[in-house]
């Protein structure tokens, strides 16, 4: 069975921190995307990692992704209140010719930063 | 672009009531997915198309739950005989070809 595990799955912060969010996963795959869900709102998309040893930057958030060892992390660099919500890991499981197929969620990290 | 669009966006409906949610997708995108998100938990895949085509459904889907794609654009997915246990928050998404979907606003369904 397919597995997309994050951890932590509750992170309290501080403001001004530096951590970092992992998501493992089972199978293979050379596609993950990071997504940001604030309360009773959809995804938004963050990042998306195409290829083993990608590294993204946005802002305080850094991905990066090791499809060797089925592990993508998030980095967040010096946090601040805006950045609360929940973190989504999705691993792409690709169908025919390399498209999308299916996205296969993490159980989501709840990020809370305080002043 | 304006993006997937879903409706209606919140949905109260009795034990037994049947339902229909609709997808707008972004437009020229072929494929459109569907998921569900209870809460606390992330999104489950329930099926996709590609253009009018039903290419996989999860097992999640039970004959209670059927989706259209009629032309390729918009698609439907009803419900019928709701449960409780299907109140949860339907996620739409589509994607060009090859690569990323892009998430609507989602259906927020609560069956009474």
């Amino acid at each position: 069975e397919l597995k997309v595990e994050q951890n932590p799955l509750f992170l309290s912060m501080q403001e001004g921190k530096n951590y970092t969010i992992y998501c493992n996963y089972s199978t293979t795959s050379d596609r993950l995307y990071w997504y940001r869900q604030d309360p009773g709102k959809s995804l938004e998309s963050l990042f998306v990692l195409l290829s083993n040893g990608a590294v993204k930057q946005e802002g305080r958030l850094m991905a990066s992704l090791d499809t060797k060892a089925r592990l993508s992390t998030l980095h967040i660099t010096a946090a601040v209140h805006d950045l609360s919500a929940t973190y989504f890991c999705a691993v792409d499981i690709l169908g025919y010719g390399g498209a999308t197929n299916k996205l296969i969620f993490g159980t989501g990290t709840l990020l809370a930063v305080q002043p | 672009d304006t993006g997937v669009s879903q409706d209606p966006r919140h949905k109260i409906t009795k034990r037994g009531q049947n339902v229909t949610f609709r997808c707008d997708p972004i437009s020229e995108h072929n494929r459109l997915y569907w998921y569900r998100q209870t809460l606390g938990q992330g999104p489950e895949f329930l099926t996709y198309f590609q253009n009018e085509a039903q290419l996989e459904k999860s097992r999640l889907l039970s004959d209670r739950f059927s989706a259209e794609r009629p032309k390729g654009s918009f698609s439907t997915l009803e419900i019928q005989r709701t449960e409780q246990g299907d109140s949860a928050m339907y996620l739409c998404a589509s994607s060009p070809y090859p690569y990323e979907q892009f998430f609507g606003p989602g259906t927020r369904l609560t069956v009474l």
